[in-house]
């Protein structure tokens, strides 16, 4: 049972543009959320991050929205630029500080 | 400040042989997770150690995999005897602490069963 779900397994994006990356989840009891970023042959790198009691967090190009009642959360690059071309996974903390991941989107900014 | 290291990079070996994993954290990290990220798929826990003591290995297949991190520093992974469903990239990742959230990943290991 995934707890986490990404529904995009890839989204193509003109440079200059906005990425808009989607993640859903299931657990209304998951009180922090992550991004992160993954190129080939590198482990993931986090990105940014909120909490449940907001609803954005923005940090400079990169913007993170909560729908806590759509239990839906998205990611915004803009504009997005060639080295956004990266593998991205949404990541949820659990009672137990564990991150439940979703499969992850990847995305490719075309020039 | 270094980053976490993981060796080796990549391993082909064949199933039902041995194989081990070996991270070395970023310093003065307590806590270190070994994650499976089968391909196509998110990275999955394995284990989690806080210090040198096993916090959470629920989901290790514990009759072929095993780890262990003695002095609370470095870890390794073991699976033994491996199966073709192994395959997948091994991800070690540490924080500072438990409730820390943002965790620093190594280039993790990718091996292959065949």
């Amino acid at each position: 049972d995934q707890q986490v779900k990404q529904n995009s397994p890839s989204l193509s994006v003109q440079e200059g543009r906005i990425s808009i990356l989607n993640c859903d989840y299931t657990n209304s009891m998951f009180d922090y959320f992550l991004w992160y970023k993954k190129y080939p042959a590198e482990g993931p790198t986090f990105l940014i991050s909120i909490s449940s009691i907001k609803d954005k967090n923005e940090d400079g190009r990169f913007t993170v929205f909560l729908n806590k009642s759509a239990k839906h959360l998205s990611l915004h690059i803009v504009p997005s630029q060639p080295g956004d071309s990266a593998v991205y996974f949404c990541a949820a903390k659990d009672s137990n500080y564990q991150l439940i991941w979703g499969a992850g989107t990847k995305l490719i900014i075309k020039p | 400040e270094a980053g976490v290291a993981q060796s080796p990079r990549y391993k082909i070996i064949e199933k039902r042989q041995s194989v081990a994993f070996w991270c070395n954290p970023i310093s003065g990290h307590a806590t270190l997770y070994w994650y499976q990220q089968i391909l196509g798929q998110g990275p999955k826990l394995l284990i989690q150690f806080q210090n040198n003591g096993v916090v959470d290995d629920s989901q290790l297949p514990k009759d072929r995999f095993s780890a262990e991190r003695l002095k609370g520093v470095d870890s390794t992974l073991k699976i033994q005897p491996a199966k073709l469903e192994d395959s997948a990239v091994y991800l070690c990742a540490t924080t500072p602490g438990r409730a820390n959230t943002e965790a620093f990943f190594g280039q993790g290991t990718r091996l292959t069963v065949v």
